[in-house]
C-alpha cells in the first residue's frame, strides 16, 4: 500500500474561520510534509516532521499550524488565513531520504479556497 | 543554496517526436527524483535515480544522472498525447542533522499535439 489520503478534498472558508487539513499514511514513513502549490508552480515546503517531531519550518505564517498526533497521522490547522493562501495543500510521506532508496509520496491534496 | 533549473519551462511537441527535458542543479546531490503532475492532480513519483551515471526506463520515458557535470535529463521517445503533463524534477537536501527535503524546479510543461 503506497497511498497517502488527505481530507478534505475541497475546502471553502472566510478569513475568520478555523478549519484543519488532515494527512494519513500506513506505509510506516517516518518522515511527513506538508506542501503549498499555487497554480502553474512547483510545491512549496512549508513543514517537515521526522519521528512525530517538526523538524523544518519554512518560515512559514503562524496562521498555519501543524500538528502530528502519531506516526500515521498529519494534520495542518488553518486559522485567519488571507485570499492568497488559497492553494492546493499538499501532504507526502516518505522514509527519511538519506537513508532510503525510496522517494517522497503524494497524497491528493486538498484544494483550499479562502474567501 | 540549493538551486534547481530545469529547461525547458514549456514544450509543445508532435506526437512521434523525441525530445529531453534537462535539469541542473546548484549542489552536490547523489540521487535525484522525477514527478508527474497532471492538472489539478498531485504528483505521482516517475523515477528515483540514486546514483552517478543511473539511467532508468519506463515505457517512453528514460531519465539518467551525472552527479559529476548536477544534471539529469529526462528523454521522450516517440512522445504520445498520454504524456502530456508537467514534469518536476527534485534533488533532495540534506541538512546537517540529516533533516532533509527535496528542492522542485519550476516544471517543465508538456504538451503533446496529435
Amino acid at each position: 500500500d503506497t497511498e497517502v489520503t488527505q481530507t478534505p478534498k475541497h475546502l471553502v472558508m472566510g478569513m475568520t474561520n478555523k478549519k484543519s487539513l488532515k494527512c494519513e499514511q500506513h506505509m510506516g514513513h517516518r518522515a511527513m510534509y506538508w506542501y503549498k502549490q499555487k497554480a502553474k508552480k512547483p510545491p512549496e515546503l512549508m513543514f517537515v516532521y521526522s519521528y512525530e517531531k517538526l523538524s523544518i519550518n519554512e518560515s512559514v505564517p503562524s496562521r498555519f499550524s501543524p500538528e502530528c498526533p502519531n506516526s500515521s497521522l498529519l494534520n495542518l490547522h488553518l486559522h485567519a488565513l488571507q485570499p492568497e493562501d488559497s492553494a492546493l495543500y499538499l501532504c507526502a510521506s516518505s522514509q527519511k531520504l538519506a537513508e532510503s532508496t525510496d522517494t517522497q509520496y503524494f497524497g491528493p491534496g486538498t484544494r483550499l479556497t479562502v474567501l | 543554496e540549493l538551486k534547481v533549473e530545469q529547461n525547458p519551462l514549456f514544450l509543445s511537441m508532435q506526437e512521434g517526436k523525441n525530445y529531453t527535458i534537462y535539469c541542473n542543479y546548484s549542489t552536490t546531490s547523489d540521487r535525484l527524483y522525477w514527478y508527474r503532475q497532471d492538472p489539478g492532480k498531485s504528483l505521482e513519483s516517475l523515477f528515483v535515480l540514486l546514483s552517478n551515471g543511473a539511467v532508468k526506463q519506463e515505457g517512453r520515458l528514460m531519465a539518467s544522472l551525472d552527479t559529476k557535470a548536477r544534471l539529469s535529463t529526462l528523454h521522450i521517445t516517440a512522445a504520445v498525447h498520454d504524456l502530456s503533463a508537467t514534469y518536476f524534477c527534485a534533488p533532495p537536501r540534506v541538512g546537517v542533522n540529516r533533516d532533509d527535503k527535496i528542492i522542485f524546479g519550476k516544471g517543465t510543461r508538456l504538451h503533446i499535439l496529435p
